[in-house]
C-alpha cells in the first residue's frame, strides 16, 4: 500500500478560475477526510464521507467548495470561483472503521493569484 | 468547545530530551494524537492516545495525558537533528464523525 495520495501537488491559479483536487485514500479506508491547512496554523477540518455519503460539512465549507467520493474510492473537491483567500494547503487524510488514527497525504499547495 | 492549544517554539540540543505539551477544553475528547509535519509535506501520525490511558510508549516517544487538567505532552528522548519539524496535537471525539481538532503546533528546532 503506498498511503494516500493526492493531486496536484501544486496548483497556482487566478482569481476566479476554479480548481479540482483529487485524493486516492489507503485502499480498504471507508473514512476520507478534507483538511486546509494556511500558513502556522494546524489543519481546519472541511468535510468527511463514509463510502460515498458525505456525512459532515463545516462551515468553513462555503458554497463555491463542493467534495464528491462518487464510488466510494477516490475524493475530489472543487473550488468554484477562486479568491486569494483560498490560498492555503489542501490535505486529504484516510481510516478505516477498524481503527481511530487518521492517515495523512501530502497535501495540494493552492496558490489564487 | 473545543479548543486545543500550545505552545509555538522549543529548542533542544542534539542528544537531550524535548517535551512538547498541548492543552484541550473539551473534556469529551476519546483520543488524542500526535502528528509531525516536515517543510512543505503533509502530516506523519506519529502516536495516539485513548483518553481513559494515562501514559503511551513507543520507543523513543512517550505520551502523558493528565485527564483532569486536560493536558497533553509528548516526550522524545535522545531529539536528532531530524526530529526538527513542527508538532501538532489533535482530538477527536465520540460525538461526532472522527473529525480531528489540531492545536496550531509547536515548531521543534534541534541544534547540533
Amino acid at each position: 500500500d503506498t498511503g494516500v495520495s493526492q493531486n496536484p501537488r501544486h496548483k497556482i491559479t487566478k482569481r476566479g478560475q476554479n480548481v479540482t483536487f483529487r485524493c486516492d485514500p489507503i485502499s480498504e479506508h471507508n473514512r476520507l477526510y478534507w483538511y486546509r491547512q494556511t500558513l502556522g496554523q494546524g489543519p481546519e477540518f472541511l468535510t468527511y464521507f463514509q463510502n460515498e455519503a458525505q456525512l459532515e460539512k463545516s462551515r468553513l465549507l462555503s458554497d463555491r467548495f463542493s467534495a464528491e467520493r462518487p464510488k466510494g474510492s477516490f475524493s475530489t473537491l472543487e473550488i468554484q470561483r477562486t479568491e486569494q483567500g483560498d490560498s492555503a494547503m489542501y490535505l486529504c487524510a484516510s481510516s478505516s472503521l477498524a481503527e481511530p488514527a487518521q492517515y495523512f497525504g501530502p497535501g495540494t499547495r493552492l496558490l489564487v493569484l | 468547545g473545543e479548543d486545543v492549544e500550545q505552545s509555538l517554539f522549543l529548542s533542544v540540543r542534539e542528544g537531550d530530551s524535548s517535551v512538547i505539551n498541548c492543552t484541550y477544553t473539551d473534556s469529551s475528547s476519546t483520543y488524542l494524537y500526535w502528528y509531525k509535519q516536515e517543510p512543505g509535506a503533509g502530516l506523519q501520525l506519529l502516536t495516539y492516545i485513548f483518553s481513559n490511558m494515562d501514559m503511551k510508549q513507543d520507543q523513543r516517544l512517550t505520551v502523558l495525558l493528565n485527564k483532569k487538567d486536560k493536558h497533553l505532552s509528548l516526550r522524545i528522548a535522545d531529539t536528532q537533528t531530524g526530529d526538527s519539524a513542527i508538532y501538532f496535537c489533535a482530538e477527536s471525539f465520540s460525538s461526532n464523525t472522527g473529525k480531528l481538532i489540531f492545536g496550531q503546533g509547536t515548531t521543534l528546532q534541534v541544534k547540533p
